[in-house]
């Protein structure tokens, strides 16, 4: 398995653009978490899916962020419009056995926002 | 609120020495505890632990936790620079079935 595949890993982008965020968790996991780090705030969970579903999304900080998981093997992160102060690294995991279990990361996605 | 500590924030040793990373949490329903090594990528996964006083181990690196005390320690023995790292412990509490991650200890390791 190729392990989870995030797109794109560097994105530059100005402020007031809109962003994406993808993620292809690894085949058979029922669980795809998106987070945040900083070097301030460190890792932040923003939200978790389970079997598509978002069970949780209180990390989520504002109405300008919103993902989705249409299906099994696929996940965005929405940010519009973005901010300078949404700069950061941007990871997906994915993990199987439900909470608890190990979380596989991915490469991650290094926002600037100018 | 579910709380997860680290400490040290930042350690800095030779090669050949042994370091103790801490980590100690406060969450509601407790189920369990994970380390990750951080270097300049993404997190990788190093050790889950569930259970009090059963010791995990690789190589030079083993970690036991105490549910009692809330409290992880990991250990490695005889580090390499290839060690420098941060390394990150979350919490996973069943209650919310949200994974609360620590600060980390960033380790460097002189040669």
């Amino acid at each position: 398995d190729a392990g989870v595949i995030q797109s794109p890993r560097h994105e530059v982008t100005e402020m007031g653009q809109e962003v994406t965020l993808r993620c292809k968790p690894i085949s058979g996991h029922d669980y795809l978490f998106w987070y945040r780090q900083t070097m301030m705030r460190g890792l932040e969970l923003l939200i978790y899916f389970n079997n598509n579903v978002p069970i949780d999304d209180s990390g989520m900080p504002e109405d300008r962020f919103s993902a989705k998981m249409p299906n099994a093997s696929f996940s965005t992160l929405k940010i519009q419009p973005s901010e300078p102060r949404d700069s950061a690294v941007y990871f997906c995991a994915s993990s199987f056995v439900g909470g608890g279990g190990e979380q596989y990361f991915g490469p991650g996605t290094r926002l600037t926002v100018t | 609120e579910d709380k997860v500590v680290q400490s040290p924030l930042s350690l800095v040793v030779h090669e050949g020495d042994t370091v103790t990373l801490n980590c100690s949490y406060e969450v509601t329903n407790f189920r369990s505890l994970l380390w990750y090594k951080q270097e300049k990528k993404a997190p990788t996964f190093l050790f889950m632990l569930t259970s009090s006083g059963i010791e995990k181990k690789s190589g030079r690196l083993s970690s036991i936790l105490d549910k009692k005390e809330l409290f992880s320690i990991l250990n490695i023995t005889a580090t390499q620079t290839g060690d420098s790292a941060v390394y990150l412990c979350a919490v996973y509490d069943n209650y919310g079935q949200n994974f609360v991650f620590g600060p980390g200890t960033r380790l460097s390791v002189l040669p």
